[in-house]
């Protein structure tokens, strides 16, 4: 079954800039999703189909999908963004999320 | 506005059943796939089993296939899944999501309800 796999925490200062990273086999030949989940709360969208923001999010999420890697970057990043994030794809009829990465703003 | 309505969720033996249900409003429920998604105590996302908007499908996860049923009545715009043969692995928040216009992901989910398989 397809894999996806990301690092496990990502630290941050406040107004630097957050990359993470979402690797897979040959992922560029897939869409990629990001969703944010803050603490106690339900997944949201935030990047879909590798590179578009749904409306209400803002322009400092921005996402990437080439070779075996995705990349969602969080720009001038605030301490609202402090959360866990999974990608997600689409595979043999499946949604294949990965393990998440927990984005700490310092 | 979408909203997804999780119920059902609750304390349940091992061996035993339960019946999760998801009210939808918002939306046009019959032309968009529906799916549970569930997410163990501080662990990851896991999708569970989806209905296809069509209703020409349904499917599974390996580790729920023989064990959990979805079901769509269209007339109450509610989504369920019949749980049985529960195991302790199955203990975690269950999440309904709508797949977003463009397929293959979700654009909105419910608050989830907490599922407990404990003796």
């Amino acid at each position: 079954s397809y894999a996806l796999t990301q690092p496990p925490s990502v630290s941050v200062s406040p107004g630097q800039t957050a990359t993470i990273t979402c690797s897979g086999d040959k992922l560029e030949n897939k869409y990629t999703f990001w969703y944010q989940q803050r603490p106690g709360q339900s997944p949201v969208l935030v990047i879909y189909e590798d590179d578009k923001r749904p409306s209400g999010i803002p322009e400092r999420f921005s996402g990437s999908n080439s070779g075996n890697t995705a990349t969602l970057t969080i720009s001038g990043t605030q301490a609202m963004d402090e959360a866990d994030y999974y990608c997600q794809t689409w595979d043999n009829y499946t949604y294949v999320f990965g393990p998440g990465t927990k984005v700490t703003v310092l | 506005e979408v909203q997804l309505l999780e119920s059902g969720g609750g304390l349940v033996q091992p061996g035993g059943s339960l019946r999760l249900s998801c009210a939808a409003s918002g939306f046009t429920f019959s032309s968009h796939d529906l799916s549970w998604v569930r997410q163990a105590p501080g662990k990851g996302l896991e999708w569970v089993s989806g209905f296809s908007g069509s209703g020409r499908s349904m499917d599974y996860a390996d580790s729920v296939k023989g064990r959990f049923t979805i079901y769509r009545d269209i007339s109450k715009n509610t989504l369920s899944l019949q749980m049985s043969s529960l195991r302790a692995e199955d203990t975690a928040v269950y999440y309904c999501a709508k797949e977003g216009n463009t397929g293959l992901h979700f654009d909105y989910w419910g608050q989830g309800t907490l599922v407990t398989v404990s003796s």
